[in-house]
């Protein structure tokens, strides 16, 4: 089974819509991350939490939130979703700091269409 | 935010080449990580450098940490079709730890 899954896969919605993204990891880490992939501007952070009760936002966290309901699982919701957030969206995962601690493990992604 | 300068951004080659792709930055990283990343799919590690000059392979790929800590490369030996995707490479500093530096990525494509 994977360390790092997120459901769904692939998602299409419509403007105005509240969607929620999940993640959930086996590897045991404190540290999760949400990151959208834009074709030509690589992988961009927008949220990231070091434990449960930790959340901090990333470079492009307007119009998204986030709650870490417990150490393994990691949602992403867009509260009034709009075309400009299709995107392909990417859960994360890493250890705390120390040797190797910051290597980040990455989920499959999912695909979300706003329409 | 900042990017790591990753080249080329493209490669086109026959099966059995090698292939080297590097990342350079202006500062110093204390960790460097290669991903592949398949079409749909999340990023893959492949491989993770931790201390400076620091030379390790997994199977077919080699990467080195540079002495500078400023860049790091990634080789493809006798490459193969499932090898085509895009590698990018990342890097971690010290202190918070947290926040990769991505570069935008080398697309590769094997022809058979």
């Amino acid at each position: 089974d994977a360390d790092v899954t997120q459901t769904p896969r692939n998602r299409i919605t419509k403007t105005g819509k509240r969607i929620m993204l999940e993640c959930s990891q086996t590897k045991g880490h404190d540290r999760m991350y949400w990151y959208r992939q834009d074709p030509g501007l690589g992988l961009r952070l927008i949220y990231y939490s070091f434990d449960v009760k930790d959340i901090n936002k990333g470079e492009i966290s307007d119009g998204y939130s986030v709650s870490r309901q417990a150490q393994a699982k990691f949602s992403l919701s867009l509260e009034s979703a709009i075309p400009n957030q299709t995107a392909l969206y990417f859960c994360a995962t890493s250890d705390r700091p120390g040797q190797g601690g910051g290597t980040q493990y990455f989920g499959p992604g999912t695909r979300l269409t706003v329409l | 935010g900042q990017q790591l300068n990753q080249s080329p951004q493209s490669m086109f080659i026959q099966e059995g080449e090698d292939v080297s792709m590097n990342c350079t930055s202006s500062s110093i990283f204390n960790t460097w990580l290669w991903y592949k990343q398949d079409p749909g799919e999340g990023p893959v590690l492949l491989i993770a450098l931790y201390k400076a000059g620091e030379l390790t392979s997994n199977g077919r790929l080699t990467a080195q940490f540079g002495i500078t800590r400023k860049d790091s490369f990634l080789n493809i030996s006798a490459s193969i079709p499932s090898d085509v995707g895009i590698y990018f490479c990342a890097g971690l500093r010290g202190g918070s730890n947290y926040k990769l530096t991505f570069g935008k990525g080398t697309l590769l494509t094997v022809n058979p």
